[in-house]
């Protein structure tokens, strides 16, 4: 079974500055693909970036970029120019290839941010 | 174009009874997924219906179930509700292809007394 774990339940960053994420996650798979979402406390979940397994290139959008170690089975989200508006629920998942949308999500990290 | 939709956003019911949940996917949209949160568990993956039929299922007993309108629109149903069943019920829609993103909606507060 594929378990995704975020370690870290709560951080903190300064306005502005930098902060990651942390998220390892357990598969037997080859191909799968890990996402990264947001909860702001409205409750809508909101895609932040994803990744597919068979690139090796990081994602980036924009001020979010990730590190995908797949040996490691590690996937950290980094958040450039920290902004008052990312404070979050931040949710690391995991779907395997193929036509389905079961997701596994991590426990959460939740994000504030400090003016 | 209308996000993911989810009526009605709060409901309290009492142990015992039975509960439908109603989830309209974005026009477009033929997957629509269903997902639980509550503190203890965190989210959790409940079924997946793509043109009316269950194409994936969690881990839950079947009291939990669904089903899915030629319109995509979907319905989850709970029967016999448990105090444990209070949760953020979430669904999401997708176009259901391998590489399609999901699209959450606000969720339905549910709260078992």
């Amino acid at each position: 079974a594929q378990t995704v774990t975020q370690s870290q339940p709560e951080m903190s960053v300064q306005e502005a500055e930098t902060v990651t994420l942390s998220c390892t996650y357990d598969t037997s798979e080859s191909d799968y693909y890990l996402f990264w979402y947001k909860q702001p406390p409205s409750r809508q979940m909101i895609l932040v970036i994803r990744q597919e397994a068979y690139k090796q290139q990081n994602a980036t959008e924009n001020r979010f970029s990730v590190n995908f170690q797949k040996a490691a089975k590690s996937f950290s989200l980094k958040i450039s120019d920290s902004q008052l508006g990312d404070a979050a629920m931040y949710f690391c998942a995991y779907r395997r290839r193929g036509n389905n949308n079961d997701m596994r999500f991590g426990a959460g990290t939740r994000l504030t941010v400090k003016p | 174009k209308a996000g993911v939709t989810q009526t009605p956003r709060y409901l309290i019911k009492t142990r015992g009874q039975q509960v439908t949940l109603s989830c309209s996917p974005i026009s477009g949209h033929r997957s629509v997924s269903w997902y639980q949160q509550t503190p203890g568990q965190g989210l959790q993956f409940l079924f997946e219906y793509f043109s009316e039929t269950q194409r994936n299922k969690g881990n839950f007993p079947g009291r939990f179930s669904g089903r899915q309108f030629s319109n995509s629109r979907s319905e989850m149903n709970v029967s016999t509700l448990e105090l444990g069943d209070s949760a953020l019920y979430l669904c999401a829609s997708s176009l259901g292809g391998p590489n399609d993103e999901q699209y959450f909606g606000p969720g339905t507060r549910l709260t078992v007394t």
